[in-house]
């Protein structure tokens, strides 16, 4: 079946710009995660959703970084003003409920360049 | 706070000899432990997790890992690689009041012919 996507898979932006990246999670999962991996390093926790609402999003560095999930399913991840360090690879993944064991699904990845 | 610790950024070894990734943690509650893989070009796969039970843990590919609550470690080992486990591996944590995951820098495991 369909696994974790994400677009676009590059994104090239200008310092101070807005963006936003898309995720969809497999079909019927509730939980949905976001992460940010920097070169060199494990990915870093942002927010986490059960269902439409945020659960957790006690990872987003600052108020420029926002995310919704408005049905349940598909998530966007928005940045404003984008800066230069906001440069990393952004990870999305699903789990099929809440529980801290679940096995979470990840999409490929969006690697977000600010220039 | 959790946190994982995995030493070694790289480990190159020899086809069809054993490796052992390493990984500590730290936390003073229980946790649940989980290596990922990610191969070239390719999202994150979950390789194992252990949640509770046996201290050893079987996954995909070859691989296991033994869960040492006395050493706070979770190591990964595989008793013979092939040049298609060339990938980095990550160990991450996660607790009982949070569904996040904690993540280890990674170890690119280096396979040499």
């Amino acid at each position: 079946g369909a696994g974790v996507s994400q677009t676009p898979s590059n994104k090239v932006t200008e310092k101070g710009k807005y963006v936003e990246l898309r995720c969809d999670p497999i079909s019927g999962h509730t939980a949905l995660y976001w992460y940010r991996q920097s070169l060199g390093q494990g990915p870093e926790f942002l927010i986490y959703f059960q269902g439409t609402g945020a659960a957790d999003d006690s990872g987003l560095p600052n108020d420029r970084f926002f995310a919704v999930r408005p049905e349940g399913s598909v998530s966007t991840l928005k940045i404003q003003r984008t800066e230069r360090g906001d440069s990393a690879v952004y990870l999305c993944a699903s789990s099929a409920g809440r529980g801290a064991g679940m096995k979470q699904y990840f999409g490929p990845g969006t690697r977000l360049t600010v220039t | 706070a959790q946190s994982v610790t995995q030493l070694d950024s790289q480990v190159p070894v020899f086809e069809e000899a054993p490796v052992e990734l390493r990984c500590n943690y730290s936390s003073s509650v229980s946790v649940y432990l989980f290596w990922y893989v990610q191969y070239p070009n390719q999202g994150l796969q979950l390789l194992l997790k252990y949640l509770s039970g046996s201290t050893l843990v079987k996954g995909i590919n070859g691989f296991e890992a033994e869960f040492n609550k006395s050493q706070t470690s979770f190591h990964l080992r595989k008793p013979s690689v092939h040049i298609s486990d060339t990938a980095e591996y990550f160990c991450a944590v996660s607790g009982d009041s949070n569904y996040q995951l904690i993540w280890g820098a990674g170890t690119k495991l280096i396979i040499k012919p």
